[in-house]
Formats: structure tokens, C-alpha cells, sequence
């Protein structure tokens, strides 16, 4: 089974401050995504990346920059927390070659005080 | 701009009923069209998809009806249980864009014994 794992479940930082949400999938996709969920939003796609090293920036990119050093990795930074970045973040990822299915992980749920 | 617009927001429906969402979508790039189920405190899972190449998909209780001319698709639930009370999320991607999923807002259902 894929496997997608997120850091941590809950978060709660302090307005300014630098946070970073971790995901790490298992099964050696090539694609991962971050999306945030807001109630009535639904999930809106913030950053991307194709592959190693490769990203593009998704709907919402505003205060948020990733990192994706090794292929089973992909981090999402929020340089200065503020407090409209409180919301629940999911990871998901996809097998370019194979389908179309995204996988996700179980979410961290952002508290920016 | 909201591409993928769903409806209702919420349901309602008893045990042994039928349960029906809608979604609209506007891109007629748009070829590939999933609903994803997501139950609290978890991520979301694909459920069924259907390609504009067919008008009907079903899996087992579930069914996706889909109208190209209307831009239009649908999730029924026959027979509902207990156990579908959930969120559902309808999307939409193109190929040549990253395959990246469009998601509509969602719809909580519940179903009550």
C-alpha cells in the first residue's frame, strides 16, 4: 500500500514565525503536491513538483515556498506565519507513469496564533 | 475563478436512499473527472473516476453519470449506509497541465439510520 506521511498531525505556531510542514511518501512517485482544505474551499493546490528538485507553484503560492531535495521528500515552508495560513494542510502524491490517482497523507492541522 | 463548482454543500439522506452530487465545470480541456471520499481525520481517497469518453461509471453502490454537452457530472450513492456519511470532493484535471486536480468545494454527507 502507498504510504503517505505527514510530521505532524497538529501545529500551533506563533504569528512571524518560520514553520515547516514535512511529507514523505514510500512508494518512489515522481509527483508530490501540497494543497491547503478550507470548510466551504474545498482543496486548493499550492505548490507542486514533478520530480526531484522541480516544482511549480500551484493556485495559491502566496507565503509559501517548498522544498524537494530527495525524491520521497517534499516540504512546505511558510516563511512568516500569519494568521489566515491557519487551516489543514494535506500532502498527497502520484505515480507519473502509471495513473492519474493522488495518494494523501492524513493532514496537519495548522493553528497560527 | 471556480472551475469545478459542487452542489450541495450538504445532505442528508436515510439509511437504504439514494445520495446525488453535482458538480459543473467550466474548462473543456478538462479529461479526466474523480471523486475523491474523505472521512475526519484522514485524507482523501480516490473513489471512482470517469474519462468524457463514456457517460456512465458504475463500482459496485457507486455510480458517476457524466454530460459533456452540459459539462456536467454527478455521484450516486445507491442503497447509502451509515459508513458513506462522509466528505465528498468531485475534480477535475487536463492532460498537458500536470495532470493537476482541479477539486470542487465539497459535500458533507450523512446518513442517518
Amino acid at each position: 500500500d502507498v504510504k503517505v506521511t505527514q510530521s505532524s498531525r497538529y501545529l500551533v505556531k506563533r504569528t512571524g514565525e518560520k514553520v515547516f510542514l514535512e511529507c514523505v511518501q514510500d512508494m518512489d512517485h515522481e509527483n508530490m503536491f501540497w494543497y491547503r482544505q478550507d470548510p466551504g474551499l474545498g482543496l486548493r493546490l499550492i505548490y507542486f513538483s514533478y520530480d526531484v528538485k522541480m516544482k511549480e507553484k500551484g493556485d495559491i503560492p502566496e507565503g509559501y515556498s517548498v522544498s524537494r531535495e530527495k525524491k520521497e521528500r517534499f516540504s512546505l515552508i511558510l516563511e512568516s506565519a500569519s494568521t489566515n495560513q491557519t487551516s489543514m494542510y494535506l500532502c498527497a502524491s502520484r505515480n507519473a507513469g502509471t495513473g492519474e490517482e493522488q495518494y494523501f497523507g492524513p493532514g496537519t492541522r495548522l493553528t497560527v496564533t | 475563478q471556480q472551475q469545478v463548482k459542487q452542489s450541495p454543500q450538504s445532505l442528508i439522506v436515510q439509511k437504504g436512499g439514494i445520495s446525488i452530487i453535482n458538480c459543473a465545470y467550466e474548462n473543456t480541456a478538462f479529461d479526466y473527472f474523480p471523486w475523491y471520499q474523505q472521512f475526519p481525520g484522514k485524507g482523501p481517497a480516490l473513489l471512482i473516476a470517469i474519462r468524457p469518453d463514456v457517460s456512465e461509471k458504475k463500482e459496485g453502490r457507486f455510480t458517476i453519470s457524466f454530460n459533456k454537452s452540459a459539462k456536467q457530472f454527478s455521484l450516486h450513492i445507491m442503497d447509502s449506509q451509515p459508513g458513506d456519511s462522509a466528505t465528498y470532493f468531485c475534480a477535475a484535471s487536463r492532460r498537458g497541465g500536470g495532470n493537476k486536480l482541479t477539486f470542487g468545494t465539497g459535500t458533507q454527507l450523512k446518513v442517518e439510520l
